[in-house]
């Protein structure tokens, strides 16, 4: 199975500043038949399922605001929430769909300063 | 809108078993693969099973291969988990959720149940 990896395990950002979160694979995920990485990043609230936000490394879901952004490619991906929100406070996820065997990162517990 | 509600669930002691349901609705449920994840309290997400739309594969995580089978109703928009042989590590919330593509697989998911939490003790 791809083991996903994230860092930190947790972070405390102060209000209107930038969190960044990152997610390693112990394998590519990028199809080189398309070019395409097949990594999605979810938001989970207390007590609430995981939302989705970014799919394909990079493309944000409908809804989901302009501040959160992902990058990356390969083994190495990144999500950025610039200008940190109150709403924000949640465990995010990166997961990969590379292999049929999906598999989920630890979670990052994202809190405010 | 698109909504996956879930029933089942429960305390149940360990060697028993458990049926868990997950009905769709505002969407053509018989288009889309669906999959059961779950979580683990204070865990992280695990992804245990996977049928295709018109449930004719079915693929299994080892962790429940052979106790766990995954069936669904395109008639009454529904599908189902039956948990069987549980033990303590099978303690979870459990999650369907459906992939909005079109693929021979599933990719990620747009939409999840509200979550059931199965707890298997004596």
């Amino acid at each position: 199975d791809i083991v996903m990896t994230q860092s930190p395990d947790s972070l405390a950002v102060s209000l209107g500043e930038r969190a960044t979160i990152n997610c390693k694979s112990s394998q590519s995920v990028l199809y080189s038949s398309n070019n395409k990485n097949y990594l999605a990043w979810y938001q989970q609230k207390a007590g609430q399922p995981p939302r989705l936000l970014i799919s394909w490394a990079s493309i944000r879901e409908s809804g989901v605001p302009d501040r959160f952004s992902g990058s990356g490619s390969g083994t190495d991906f990144t999500l950025t929430i610039t200008s940190l929100q109150a709403e924000d406070v949640a465990v995010y996820y990166c997961q990969q769909y590379y292999s049929t065997f999906l598999t989920f990162g630890g979670g990052t517990k994202l809190e405010i300063k | 809108h698109v909504q996956l509600v879930q029933s089942g669930g429960g305390l149940v002691n360990p060697g028993g078993s458990l049926r868990l349901s997950c009905a769709a609705s505002a969407f053509t449920f018989s288009d889309y693969y669906m999959t059961w994840i779950r979580q683990a309290p204070g865990k992280g997400l695990e992804w245990i099973s996977y049928i295709s739309s018109d449930g004719s594969t079915i693929v299994y995580a080892e962790s429940v291969k052979g106790r766990f089978t995954v069936s669904r109703d395109n008639v009454r928009n529904s599908v189902h988990l039956q948990m069987n042989s549980l033990r303590g590590d099978d303690s979870a919330v459990y999650y369907c959720a459906r992939d909005p593509n079109f693929e021979l697989r599933p990719y990620y998911f747009d939409y999840w149940g509200q979550g059931t939490l199965v707890t298997v003790s004596s």
